[in-house]
């Protein structure tokens, strides 16, 4: 079946810009996570979403950074006025609830000018 | 806060050769997970691991998991070349957020 997909696959921009990262989730996991990857570097959890709950924002590096996500489907991540220090690559992830395993999406890899 | 490292960073070995990745968490933690990453590529799982001596096996890699010892490992038997990627660790505490290690960079030489 279909995994977990995100657009667009590059995307550059200049600072001080606004982007849109979008991941679509494997059908029927109600649990979605955002996390960074820096070059050469782990992974940096930023948000997840979990059913109807209120996500869990802990992870945001800055109020600059912000996520949605309509119902149990697609999610959002935006970065609002974004700095040089934003470049990476942006991975989304989908379990089947909470503890279960997280299957990643390829990624997003996002260059600043 | 839940720290992750995993040791070595970067290992070059000859083909045929065994060795093992560790991963050590700071926190009590039931569960931990080993990915691969490709160069360019996103996450692939290998192991769930989901109690105190858990062992996992597929192909040439083995996984096991001492939650006492907040330790896991990854051991390579006979590597070949196609296993040269970079492997991570990860463990989850609420909500499954995942805190992963930096990473192992695996070069297998023919």
């Amino acid at each position: 079946g279909a995994g977990v997909s995100q657009s667009p696959s590059n995307k550059v921009t200049e600072k001080g810009k606004d982007v849109e990262l979008r991941c679509d989730p494997i059908s029927g996991h109600t649990a979605l996570y955002w996390y960074r990857q820096r070059l050469g570097q782990g992974l940096e959890f930023l948000i997840y979403f979990q059913g109807n709950s209120a996500p869990d924002k802990s992870g945001l590096p800055s109020d600059r950074f912000s996520a949605e996500r309509t119902g149990e489907s697609v999610s959002t991540l935006t970065i609002q006025r974004t700095q040089q220090e934003d470049s990476a690559v942006y991975l989304c992830a989908s379990s089947l609830g909470l503890y279960n395993e997280q299957f990643f999406g390829p990624g997003t890899r996002l260059t600043v000018l | 806060e839940l720290k992750v490292e995993q040791n070595p960073l970067f290992l070059s070995m000859q083909e045929g050769k065994n060795y093992t990745i560790y991963c050590n968490y700071s926190t009590t933690s039931d569960r931990l997970y080993w990915y691969r990453q490709d160069p360019g590529k996103s996450l692939e799982s290998l192991f769930v691991l989901l109690s105190n001596g858990a062992v996992k096996q597929e192909g040439r890699l083995m996984a096991s998991l001492d939650t006492k010892a907040r330790l896991s490992t990854l051991h390579i038997t006979a590597a070949v070349h196609d296993l040269s990627a970079t492997y991570f660790c990860a463990t989850g505490n609420a909500g499954n957020m995942l805190t992963f290690g930096g990473g192992t960079r695996l070069m297998v030489k023919p």
